[in-house]
């Protein structure tokens, strides 16, 4: 799977919108581009994911640039319980195991 | 639904012994994943599972075994343990087949080995 580059922490504001950025430069055409989240304490849990097209769900929007080379996670209006890593993933359909590979991530820190 | 359970929650370990982390799961889910994660970093993939009595080697594997005799459980087996597989470890799963579905993970189990 392609790799991707992200801050290593940000920092908002409760109740302000919040853009986690990600740059996957090596992304193929067939990479789906995940988003999921670490709480303090718990497992990942799933936030979004998207292909080519911006997507939202009640957690939050995905803003995926023309080219794909990079994208966006937006909350927004951050609470104290949005703090956590966040975590951007490329997922490839030849991933026999459909596994997640794991980088870094972005530990947002929200102040109130 | 309780989702995907992990048993135990904490367990302390001499070096040297062996235990087994439990992983079940009552979604139907056919494929099982077992991650272990390092103090500030990201979750490496120790196995995984696409189905009952197939199992595969993720990026870490050495040191651990696992089995698939049923839909619903997913063991990680640790022998002679070492304080390198200090960790916490999280059992996931997933629906179906494809990069498009999400991973369902459990709280974890903190593994701690002296």
């Amino acid at each position: 799977d392609a790799k991707t580059t992200q801050p290593n922490s940000m920092e908002s504001n409760e109740e302000e919108p919040v853009h986690l950025p990600c740059n996957h430069s090596t992304i193929s055409g067939t990479d789906y581009i995940h988003w999921y989240r670490q709480l303090p304490s718990q497992g990942p849990e799933y936030v979004i994911h998207g292909l080519t097209s911006n997507v939202n769900n009640r957690m939050a929007s995905l803003a995926i640039a023309e080219d794909r080379k990079s994208s966006t996670l937006i909350l927004h209006r951050a609470t104290l319980r949005d703090a956590a890593v966040y975590y951007c993933i490329l997922r490839d359909v030849d991933n026999a195991g459909n596994m997640l590979t794991f980088g870094g991530g972005t530990r947002l820190m929200v102040k109130p | 639904n309780a989702g995907v359970t992990q048993t135990p929650k904490f367990r302390i370990l001499k070096i040297g012994q062996s235990m087994t982390l439990q992983c079940t799961q009552d979604m139907n889910h056919n494929y099982m994943y077992w991650y272990r994660q390092d103090p500030g970093m990201g979750l490496k993939l120790i196995y995984y599972s696409v189905g009952a009595g197939i199992t595969d080697k993720g990026e870490v594997p050495n040191g651990y075994n696992v089995s698939r005799s049923t839909t619903e459980d997913f063991p990680l087996r640790l022998e002679l343990a070492a304080p390198s597989q200090t960790s916490v470890y999280f059992c996931a799963t997933q629906g179906g087949r494809g990069p498009y579905n999400e991973q369902f993970f459990g709280p974890g189990t903190r593994l701690t080995v002296l």
